[in-house]
């Protein structure tokens, strides 16, 4: 498995504003992921986070709306940015162990969006 | 396209009263089926992954079985701190090759009262 943490674990934040999610892991991954969970609906990938190169993004999900960086293989960050009460959400990083193709989800971050 | 289904959407047992949960999907081609729990307010916690068809992984109470359709969570003499919502995802092969996208259900909300 993998020990990930994710700062902060929640927040309530202005239309307009933005908030950058930051998810650690305690050993180098390759792979992580970003994914959202909306209330009362399952999760969706956002985007796949790429180490030294930009993350791939999922159809609906654009850069200037949810930039991420992955400067190093255990940090990244998920920008949400210009913010709508249609942002609230839970953002959820994961990691992917290999061989099986596991991935291993953090605590999350719970956003609400007034 | 890729899909998800799980059924029911919540179900409520006695401690003690097996059931199974159920998890239909349609996917290209099946790369690998994913259960997970999650508890309120905390990101999904890893269960099993299946492969192929006639699989089956265990793990306490828990029993998760896969066919070329569906894939079945039992559950045996389920006790209170089994109560968690459980996910069902699948990983699929597409014509570009693996993909490590988690296509999630929207899960099943399990209550076991004492």
């Amino acid at each position: 498995s993998a020990v990930i943490s994710q700062k902060p674990s929640r927040d309530i934040c202005q239309r307009g504003t933005s908030l950058t999610i930051q998810c650690q892991v305690d050993s180098q991954v390759t792979m992580m992921f970003w994914y959202r969970q909306q209330p009362g609906q399952s999760l969706t990938l956002i985007a796949t986070a790429n180490q030294g190169s930009e993350a791939t993004y999922e159809s609906g999900f654009v850069i200037d709306k949810f930039p991420i960086s992955r400067p190093n293989l255990t940090f990244s960050t998920l920008t949400v940015s210009n913010m709508s009460p249609e942002d609230s959400s839970i953002y959820l990083c994961s990691v992917l162990r290999a061989p099986n193709y596991e991935q291993y989800f953090g605590p999350g971050t719970r956003l609400t969006v007034t | 396209e890729d899909q998800v289904t799980q059924s029911p959407e919540a179900l409520r047992l006695q401690e003690g009263e097996s059931s199974s949960l159920n998890c239909s999907y349609t996917v290209s081609g099946l790369r690998g089926l994913f259960w997970y729990r999650q508890d309120p307010g905390k990101g999904p916690e890893f269960l099993f992954t299946l492969y192929s068809a006639g699989e089956e992984k265990e793990k306490e109470r828990l029993k998760a079985t896969l066919t070329k359709k569906e894939s079945f969570l039992h559950i045996t003499a389920p006790k209170p701190e089994d109560s968690a919502t459980y996910l069902c995802a699948v990983q699929a092969w597409n014509y570009g090759g693996a993909t490590n996208k988690l296509i999630f259900g929207t899960g099943t909300l399990l209550a076991v009262q004492p």
